[in-house]
C-alpha cells in the first residue's frame, strides 16, 4: 500500500540555518504530494504542494520538489526564523491521504 | 461554513462510555476522513469516505469504531465502551477530489480533543 517515510526529529537549527527535512514515498498510482505544518496549538494547516513529477511546491520561503526517480519530495527552507518553530508533515494522496510520522522543527534565537 | 467543523471541541468521558465525535465538512467536498493524533504523534489514518462509494474502514483499530457520513454531509464518528488508550485528538478532513490531480488537497478541522478518564 501507499506509505510516506520522513526523517525522524526533532530537528533543532539556530535562526538563519538552512533547512532540509527527507521525505520519501511509496505508491501504487500517480499521487499528489504535499507538506503540511502544525504550529503549536494550531490546527494543521497546508504549506505547499505538488502534483506532477518536477512539480516544485512552495510557499512562506519553503520548497519541495516531486521527484518521481528517487521517490521524493524533500522540504528545504534557506533560511529559518523562530517563527518556523512546528511539526511538519509530509502527505500523499491518490486514493486516500497518507501521511508520514511527523518532524517536529525547533528553531531557536 | 467557510472550514471543516469539528464538534465537540474537548470531550471528557468516563471509561466504558460511548462517545459521538461531529464533522462538518467543506461544503461541496466530496472526500471526507477522520485521523487520530495521540500526544506528541503523528496521524494515525481511520477512515476514508468518497461521494456514495463504500468507505475505507481499514484504519479502524477495533470494532468498538465507526462512522458513517450522511447524505453525502456532515460525518459522525462514535467510539463505544471508550478505553483510556482511545484518548488522542481526531481530526476531521475534506477535500474536493478523490484520487491524485489538481486540488486534492485536504482541509483539516480543529480536532476534538477526547480525554478518557
Amino acid at each position: 500500500g501507499d506509505s510516506v517515510t520522513q526523517m525522524e526529529g526533532p530537528v533543532t537549527l539556530s535562526e538563519e540555518a538552512f533547512l532540509t527535512i527527507n521525505c520519501t514515498y511509496t505508491a501504487t498510482g500517480y499521487p499528489s504530494l504535499f507538506w503540511y505544518v502544525q504550529y503549536p496549538g494550531e490546527g494543521l494547516q497546508l504549506l505547499l504542494k505538488a502534483t506532477k513529477a518536477d512539480d516544485k511546491g512552495s510557499n512562506k520561503g519553503f520548497e519541495a520538489t516531486y521527484r518521481k526517480e528517487t521517490t521524493s519530495f524533500h522540504l528545504e527552507k534557506g533560511s529559518v526564523q523562530v517563527s518556523d518553530s512546528a511539526v511538519y508533515f509530509c502527505a500523499l494522496k491518490w486514493r486516500a491521504l497518507t501521511f508520514g510520522s511527523g518532524t517536529r522543527l525547533q528553531v531557536q534565537p | 461554513g467557510a472550514g471543516v467543523s469539528q464538534s465537540p471541541s474537548n470531550k471528557v468521558t468516563e471509561k466504558g462510555k460511548d462517545v459521538e465525535l461531529r464533522c462538518d465538512p467543506i461544503s461541496g467536498h466530496t472526500a471526507l476522513y477522520w485521523y487520530r493524533q495521540s500526544l506528541g504523534q503523528g496521524l494515525e489514518f481511520l477512515i476514508y469516505f468518497q461521494g456514495n462509494s463504500a468507505p475505507d474502514k481499514s484504519g479502524l483499530p477495533s470494532d468498538r469504531f465507526s462512522a458513517e457520513r450522511t447524505g453525502g454531509s456532515v460525518s459522525t464518528l462514535t467510539i463505544q465502551r471508550t478505553q483510556q488508550e482511545d484518548s488522542a485528538v481526531y481530526l476531521c478532513a475534506s477535500s474536493l477530489a478523490a484520487a491524485g490531480g489538481f486540488g486534492t488537497e485536504a482541509f483539516f478541522g480543529q480536532g476534538t480533543r477526547l480525554t478518557v478518564v
